[in-house]
């Protein structure tokens, strides 16, 4: 099946810095892919809709200038978490959609654990 | 407000047993459907997807779709403890490339 990684698998940092969380797909071309977050014993949340060479599409509620969106290639994207703030702590996880064989299936990264102090 | 519904349980079985995992949609121009597996710390994996009216059997699992009473269903056969895990009931929105997911059903498989 598809692979998608995701850097790093856990972080920790101080209120008020910024991180940076990549998602890669490995084994094919992602004109898609998508960020959640996920809260302890809650389900999936979809944050944003990143396509590559285009601006991402927020959920509402979401603060895109907040959370900073990236799709610089078909096997890139990032998320970066700016000024975070110990509420931002959470469970993300990106997904891809490929470009062909696995039309309209997501595979999912396995997680970045954030941790604000 | 488009919506999945699923019994959060925890849904008890013993080593052996069918575990039958329900879930039902709200939006009837809704296409594909999809079962994902969720370990706890564990980002999910896809199971099974089925996109037409019937069952889909894949080993262990299978997969069943009615449309017309919005309901799809997984079915584990022979369940191990290996199978304890939260499944996620995922929708693909008719017209959307967005997945809604249902808040997932806890599955214990007791030795």
């Amino acid at each position: 099946g598809a692979v998608v990684s995701q850097h790093p698998s856990r972080v920790i940092c101080k209120s008020g810095t910024s991180v940076k969380i990549e998602c890669r797909s490995l084994d094919f071309q992602a004109t898609t892919m998508f960020w959640y977050r996920q809260f302890p014993k809650q389900s999936l949340m979809l944050m944003a809709t990143s396509n590559e060479g285009s601006k991402a599409t927020y959920e509402q509620g979401v603060e895109k200038d907040k959370f900073l969106i990236n799709h610089a290639s078909l096997t890139l994207s990032t998320l970066t978490v700016t000024s975070a703030h110990p509420e931002d702590s959470s469970f993300y996880i990106c997904s891809a959609r490929g470009s062909s064989g696995a039309v309209e299936t997501q595979y999912f990264g396995p997680g970045t654990r954030l941790l604000v102090l | 407000q488009k919506e999945v519904e699923q019994n959060s349980g925890p849904l008890s079985v013993p080593e052996g047993a069918i575990a039958s995992l329900n879930c039902t949609y709200s939006d009837r121009g809704s296409q594909s459907f999809f079962w994902y597996r969720q370990y706890s710390g564990k980002s999910p994996e896809l199971i099974m997807s089925i996109y037409s009216n019937g069952d889909k059997e894949d080993g262990r699992f299978t997969a069943q779709l009615n449309k017309a009473s919005q309901y799809v269903s997984l079915l584990i056969r022979d369940s191990q403890p290996s199978d304890s895990a939260t499944y996620l009931c995922a929708v693909l929105q008719g017209g959307s490339e967005k997945l809604v997911f249902g808040k997932g059903t806890k599955l214990t498989v007791n030795p």
